[in-house]
């Protein structure tokens, strides 16, 4: 499909393991963007990636989480030792360039629960 | 500092009545861009309109409509008949078009019964 694609769908994981999870921007868009959405709540920024670059890691909650983008392409966002407060809608966006200005492609988002 | 303000938390109309959500930012910045996403049942936002603040011409596409209005600070969006699949949250947003961060409203949940 020519849309932004997430895996997992649906994770499932016990409070401290780390999960990874994965997201397929569209081919040619140089921004990729990761948010957090809790249940019923607005968008969290977390992390933005300009190719392979992140010029702001501000936005991710604790050093606990990482994310890396290779080849201008896929990006992946990793959890270490996830605790319950971790479980939310994670969700990936792509765009042609910066997000004030293009519009956002979503993808469907992973739903990580921690138990 | 900016901000966007969505007051409506959920609305709630019968099929077919027209229903307007609204949206109230703050900038200091002459030039910016609004936003509005909608975020089906699915999960998947997706986007709707940008406007930058220099055109204030309403926008009219189908069944959905924009009133950007500068006086007021506000950039409403009005669904006109609203069909059961109109049912999503609604997000309003700004940027100042340079920066690659959003500012996102709180989202308006859509509820449109049958």
């Amino acid at each position: 499909g020519a849309g932004v694609s997430q895996s997992p769908s649906n994770k499932v994981t016990e409070k401290g393991k780390d999960v990874e999870l994965r997201c397929d921007p569209i081919s040619g868009h140089t921004a990729l963007y990761w948010y957090r959405q809790s249940l019923g709540q607005g968008l969290e920024f977390l992390i933005y990636f300009q190719g392979n670059s992140a010029p702001d890691k501000s936005g991710l909650p604790s050093d606990r989480f990482s994310a890396e983008r290779t080849g201008g392409s896929v990006s992946t966002l990793t959890i270490q030792r996830t605790q319950q407060e971790d479980s939310a809608v994670y969700l990936c966006a792509s765009s042609r360039g910066l997000a004030g200005f293009y519009e956002q492609y979503f993808g469907p988002g992973t739903r990580l629960t921690v138990t | 500092a900016q901000k966007v303000t969505q007051a409506q938390t959920e609305i709630s109309v019968v099929e077919k009545e027209d229903v307007t959500l609204d949206c109230v930012y703050e900038t200091r910045d002459t030039t910016y861009y609004l936003f509005w996403y909608k975020q089906p049942p699915s999960g998947e936002l997706v986007f709707l309109i940008r406007r930058n603040s220099f055109d204030e011409q309403n926008e009219i596409s189908g069944r959905y409509s924009w009133n950007f209005q500068k006086s007021t600070s506000s950039f409403n969006f009005t669904i006109t008949a609203s069909q059961v699949v109109d049912s999503a949250v609604y997000f309003c947003a700004l940027s100042d078009g340079s920066n690659y961060q959003l500012i996102w409203g709180a989202g308006t949940k859509l509820i449109i019964k049958p």
